[in-house]
């Protein structure tokens, strides 16, 4: 198992340009998670889906904000026009949990991410 | 509102010692779970332990043993022997799950450990 495959590992980008982020989870995860880490606010959820229907995108912090599940084996966090202040690490992570099959709940390896 | 508190922002000790980082958490569901991640200087989050409400027994791994008391509502996590390889940033997270397929960890603020040679 290859575990949470995060893309790019780092980014650096110019303000006002477009970025996308990418996250392919485990194999057989029905819930994906999207966080971001900074100093100043710590680890905070942005949105998460369950069976690739968003589920709660209260953390997003606003419309330049946006993601996606297209099927259950990808995910896209997009962020247009870009701004410095949403420099950070962004983790991805994916879980499943039934009362049969038990609980998992793994993270990727993060994207950090600069605009300058 | 869940909510998770890692008093304890930064604590140094000198390697061998025995070290205890403190959680204490808030929530209004009878179902949750309790995470315990470690993030070293390259930044990943790797997962500790994960216990469950309704489990209430202490646990030992090697050199980490953890100390779950609902009536004090903490999660504490104690390092014997610490070694500098036990330098790191430790998080402490809450999932309130009482629908599958809705556990969003609540993180706490983190605490910095440092262990000197």
């Amino acid at each position: 198992d290859a575990g949470v495959i995060q893309s790019p590992r780092h980014e650096v980008t110019e303000m006002g340009q477009e970025v996308t982020l990418r996250c392919k989870p485990i194999s057989g995860h029905n819930s994906l998670f999207w966080y971001r880490q900074t100093m100043m606010r710590g680890l905070e959820l942005l949105i998460y889906f369950n069976n690739n229907v968003p589920i709660d995108d209260s953390g997003m912090p606003e419309d330049r904000f946006s993601a996606k599940m297209p099927n259950a084996s990808f995910s896209t966090l997009k962020i247009q026009p870009s701004e410095p202040r949403d420099s950070a690490v962004y983790f991805c992570a994916s879980s499943f949990r039934t009362p049969y099959r038990g609980y998992g709940y793994t993270f990727g390896s993060g994207t950090r991410l600069t605009v300058v | 509102a869940q909510k998770v508190t890692q008093a304890q922002t930064e604590i140094s000790v000198v390697e061998k010692e025995d070290v205890t980082l403190d959680c204490v958490y808030e929530t209004r569901d009878t179902t949750y779970y309790l995470f315990w991640y470690k993030q070293p200087p390259s930044g990943e989050l790797v997962f500790l332990i994960r216990r469950n409400s309704f489990d209430e027994q202490n646990e030992i791994s090697g050199r980490y043993s953890w100390n779950f008391q609902k009536s004090t509502s903490s999660f504490n996590f104690t390092i014997t022997a610490s070694q500098v390889v036990d330098s790191a940033v430790y998080f402490c997270a809450l999932s309130e799950a009482p629908n599958f397929g809705n556990e969003k960890l609540t993180f706490g603020t983190g605490t910095r450990l440092t262990i000197i040679p």
